[in-house]
């Protein structure tokens, strides 16, 4: 099992640009998450999915992001446009229902200039 | 205020102390527990999980919950350099649902 797939590793782009993180989760994990982890407000759950379909997303800071689950062995999350507040790990994460062992991608460093 | 506070450290230890963690949590709803570790420049991975009061044991590790005081805490007995890393307590209302995360503990384990 290669665990959980997230690309790029490092991101540096321009503000203003748009920028789109990918994450494999592992096979037959029905739940995906998208956290953001910074210094000042720790880990943060931005979204979560569900059998492919969002179920909560509360926690997008604004209409600037938007994550999508095509189908379940892929999802993206798009900041468009990106500003320098954005600079971040985000990180992936899948689990099997009902289940608290999420494993985690090793994340997305994201910084906007 | 925060759901759940945790100390964010640095706590250094030398090696074959026992570290002392704690998180303290305001919503009585929660009902699960866990203790994630997570290494520099890596995503957390679980440690240890718990759903009732009391302690739970896994080699070096001790976890306890005290719901009536919201005060969880993981002990790491005979600590090792190895264990140099940050400790997040999680928390979750009902199984199957999202995880809240506290902040991290930072731990150094001096040789």
């Amino acid at each position: 099992d290669a665990g959980v797939i997230q690309s790029p590793r490092h991101e540096v782009t321009e503000m203003g640009q748009e920028v789109t993180l990918r994450c494999k989760p592992i096979s037959g994990h029905d739940y995906l998450f998208w956290y953001r982890q910074t210094m000042m407000r720790g880990l943060e759950l931005l979204i979560y999915f569900n059998n492919n379909v969002p179920i909560d997303d509360s926690g997008m800071p604004e209409d600037r992001f938007s994550a999508k689950m095509p189908n379940a062995s892929f999802s993206t999350l798009k900041i468009q446009p990106s500003e320098p507040r954005d600079s971040a790990v985000y990180f992936c994460a899948s689990s099997r229902d009902r289940a608290f062992a999420y494993t985690f991608g090793s994340g997305t460093r994201l910084t906007v200039v | 205020q925060k759901e759940v506070e945790q100390d964010p450290g640095p706590l250094s230890v030398p090696e074959g102390a026992i570290v002392s963690l704690n998180c303290t949590y305001s919503n009585s709803a929660f009902q699960y527990f866990m203790w994630y570790r997570q290494y520099s420049r890596k995503g957390p991975e679980l440690l240890m999980y718990t759903y009732s009061s009391g302690n739970k044991e896994d080699g070096r590790f001790t976890a306890q919950v005290d719901k009536s005081s919201k005060y969880i805490s993981l002990f790491i007995r005979d600590s090792q350099p190895s264990d140099s890393a940050t400790y997040l307590c999680a928390l979750c209302r009902a199984a199957g649902n999202k995880l809240t995360f506290g902040g991290g503990t930072r731990v150094l384990v001096k040789p």
